[in-house]
């Protein structure tokens, strides 16, 4: 069964605390994404990644980056959260321009 | 700029009409054409796509998309709207990334 699996699905953070978000593969897809969506606002791309250690900006990269050291992992990692990076993160992976999605993850930066 | 558009961005039918969401693309090409759906506290979930051949390509669901190169549209169509149907669906092209639509929320009154 194919899937992206990420965790955690909720989380709630301080403000200036660090934020690990974390995403799984079992389809071997070499391209990645985490998207971030807003009420109102649809999916806004924050960062892709077409293999191991060849990641690029999206449309709204700053505040974030990202890690990826192994094909079916894909970290999103948030220094010092900010409150306007309250939303719901989505991880992706794709195949041939059909792109399968995680659950998402509920942050919450309080 | 490779761009999608879903003018609607929410719609409302009766059970048992007839639905067509709008979709347009802008790129000098054809690309990829998708229509992912996303319920309630979920991920997008493929509910079908376009590569090439017959312009008119069958999904999940009852649901149906037809291509038009001519209009750069990629229109999603449902014979009869189910109140299960209710969800935000959203237009998706490919090329050598994804783009999103904003989306369109469906709303099936019963």
């Amino acid at each position: 069964d194919m899937k992206v699996t990420q965790m955690p699905r909720y989380l709630i953070k301080r403000m200036g605390e660090n934020v690990l978000l974390e995403c799984g593969q079992d389809m071997s897809h070499e391209t990645m994404y985490w998207y971030r969506q807003d009420p109102g606002l649809g999916l806004q791309l924050i960062y892709i990644s077409y293999d191991v250690d060849s990641n690029s900006e999206g449309d709204i990269p700053k505040g974030y980056r990202v890690s990826r050291k192994k094909r079916e992992h894909f970290s999103l990692i948030l220094d010092s959260a900010k409150t306007n990076q309250t939303s719901v993160y989505f991880c992706a992976s794709s195949l041939s321009g059909e792109v399968f999605f995680g659950k998402g993850t509920r942050l919450t930066v309080v | 700029a490779q761009s999608v558009t879903q003018p609607d961005a929410r719609v409302t039918v009766s059970e048992g009409a007839s639905l067509q969401l709008r979709c347009k693309y802008s790129y000098s090409a054809t690309p990829y054409l998708f229509w992912y759906v996303q319920y309630p506290r979920q991920g997008l979930q493929l509910l079908l796509k376009y590569y090439s051949g017959d312009p008119v390509v069958q999904g999940v669901n009852g649901f149906e998309a037809e291509f038009s190169k001519s209009n750069s549209s990629f229109h999603l169509r449902k014979a009869s709207v189910h109140w299960s149907d209710s969800a935000v669906y959203f237009c998706a092209v490919s090329y050598n990334r994804i783009f999103f639509g904003d989306g369109t929320q469906l709303v099936v009154k019963p």
